[in-house]
């Protein structure tokens, strides 16, 4: 069975630009789910869909961060303009249909680096 | 709003010592625990889980944690560790009736042959 896949692996920019993420969850979840993880912090969550539609975002800098996940699969988290304290590892993750009780499955994450 | 609290950041322990990493959280309600662990250059996944029954639960490699609701705490226990446990360990909290988790800053483990 695939995992989660997120491209790009890394990132760098400078500050002020726009970048994107990509992640494509294990076929089948309903749940899919961006984290932002600073060095020495555990994930953050930043947003939660379940399918097409957004279950939570109230940690999502709305400013700055836009995520979609259209048809339901595949999903981009955007950053514009990116901000020094934006360098971070950004995971996701998804899992069957989002109940409290399930296992999240990860992808290897995207660090972005921002000067 | 949910917490969790993991009070080790890194624990350094030789092979066949015993382990337990600490993780304490806020909520008063019901809850769903996990610990999740990343091995080097690997993705987070999950170690083992609470949601019901058996306060104890087993998890792979020989690791267990005990959920204590009087002391809103899930620690993680293995009674002898190996080299190939050195990685990060992250206690999560779900409380709401939804798959959004509460992660601690989680636990580098090193343990030395």
């Amino acid at each position: 069975e695939a995992g989660v896949a997120q491209s790009p692996r890394y990132k760098i920019i400078e500050k002020r630009q726009s970048v994107a993420f990509w992640c494509n969850p294990i076929s089948g979840h309903a749940t899919l789910y961006w984290y932002q993880q600073i060095l020495g912090q555990g994930p953050k969550l930043l947003i939660q869909f379940q399918n097409n539609g957004v279950v939570d975002d109230s940690q999502l800098p709305k400013d700055r961060f836009s995520a979609e996940r259209l048809k339901g699969v595949d999903s981009t988290l955007k950053i514009q303009p990116a901000k020094l304290e934006d360098s971070a590892v950004y995971l996701c993750a998804s899992s069957l249909a989002g109940t409290s009780w399930e296992t999240q499955y990860f992808g290897p994450g995207t660090r972005l680096l921002v000067l | 709003a949910q917490s969790v609290s993991q009070h080790n950041h890194h624990v350094i322990l030789s092979e066949a010592a015993s382990l337990e990493l600490g993780c304490n959280y806020s909520y008063g309600g019901t809850v769903n625990l996990f610990w999740y662990v990343q091995y080097p250059g690997q993705h987070l996944q999950l170690l083992l889980k609470y949601f019901s029954g058996d306060p104890l639960v087993k998890g792979i490699k020989g690791f267990e944690a005990e959920f204590i609701k009087s002391k809103f705490s899930f620690n993680l226990r293995k009674p002898s560790v190996q080299w190939s446990d050195t990685a990060e360990y992250f206690c999560a909290v779900n409380a709401d009736n939804a798959g959004k988790s509460t992660f601690g800053d989680g636990t580098t483990l090193t343990v030395k042959p």
